[in-house]
């Protein structure tokens, strides 16, 4: 069966610091990966997807960026944080084809 | 262009009466629509899914939503509420036709409120 994880579960980190949250998936291939965040009373934003290694496309600008360096791995980065970039951030995966998405544990990322 | 609104922020029903979350979409082509439940710092989980086959969509836990085109609605119910179902709800919309890769498109969410 396919499994997705996050890590780290939470995290805590200054303003000004860079970030690295990472993301795998298991038992399956090719996957579409994505990257969410939610924020308090905002609903889940689409950050960026990627429909292959090397391939990503984002919906919003930001200082946030993000890596597939294989084929189930999905880094999300920033070189320098921000105080509205706190939430939780979730990552998900769907089969190409298929419009259903599977969420992974998520990440909650406090900026201080 | 899609959007999705959910009516109401939280909700609250009694346990054993009617739980009904309201969701409304807005899609340029026929839409694939989704509800997803959250518990407290956890990721989503799929309640059920609709994708132009049957309009009535039954899922897990006893929940059930109705796809109703004339009205672009897509409202979550379920007979009995359970204490176990105080959760925050999501509803979700995609009018890819199967094959695109963009994200879903979320509405707020609804915190549903079980009292004893």
């Amino acid at each position: 069966s396919q499994t997705i994880h996050q890590w780290p579960a939470t995290l805590v980190q200054p303003v000004g610091s860079p970030l690295s949250l990472e993301c795998t998936v298991e038992g399956t291939s090719n996957p579409n990966l994505y990257w969410y965040r939610q924020a308090a009373g905002r609903g889940l934003q689409l950050l960026f997807y990627s429909v292959g290694i090397g391939q990503i496309s984002s919906e919003v600008p930001q200082n946030l960026s993000a890596s597939r360096p294989q084929d189930r791995q999905f880094i999300l980065s920033s070189k320098k944080l921000l105080l509205s970039d706190s939430g939780f951030y979730l990552c998900a995966w769907s089969v190409v084809g298929y419009n259903e998405q599977f969420f992974g544990p998520g990440t909650r990322l406090t900026v201080l | 262009a899609q959007s999705v609104t959910q009516l109401g922020s939280h909700v609250s029903v009694s346990e054993g009466a009617l739980v009904l979350l309201r969701c409304n979409y807005s899609s340029s082509v026929p839409p694939y629509l989704f509800w997803y439940v959250q518990y407290p710092n956890q990721g989503l989980q799929l309640l059920l899914k609709y994708t132009s086959a049957a309009t009535l969509v039954k899922g897990i836990n006893g929940f059930e939503a109705e796809f109703k085109k004339s009205e672009t609605s897509f409202h979550l119910t379920k007979p009995s509420a359970h204490m176990s179902d105080a959760a925050e709800y999501f509803c979700a919309v995609s009018s890819n036709s199967g094959g695109g890769a963009d994200g879903l498109t979320f509405g707020k969410g609804t915190h549903l409120i079980i009292q004893p």
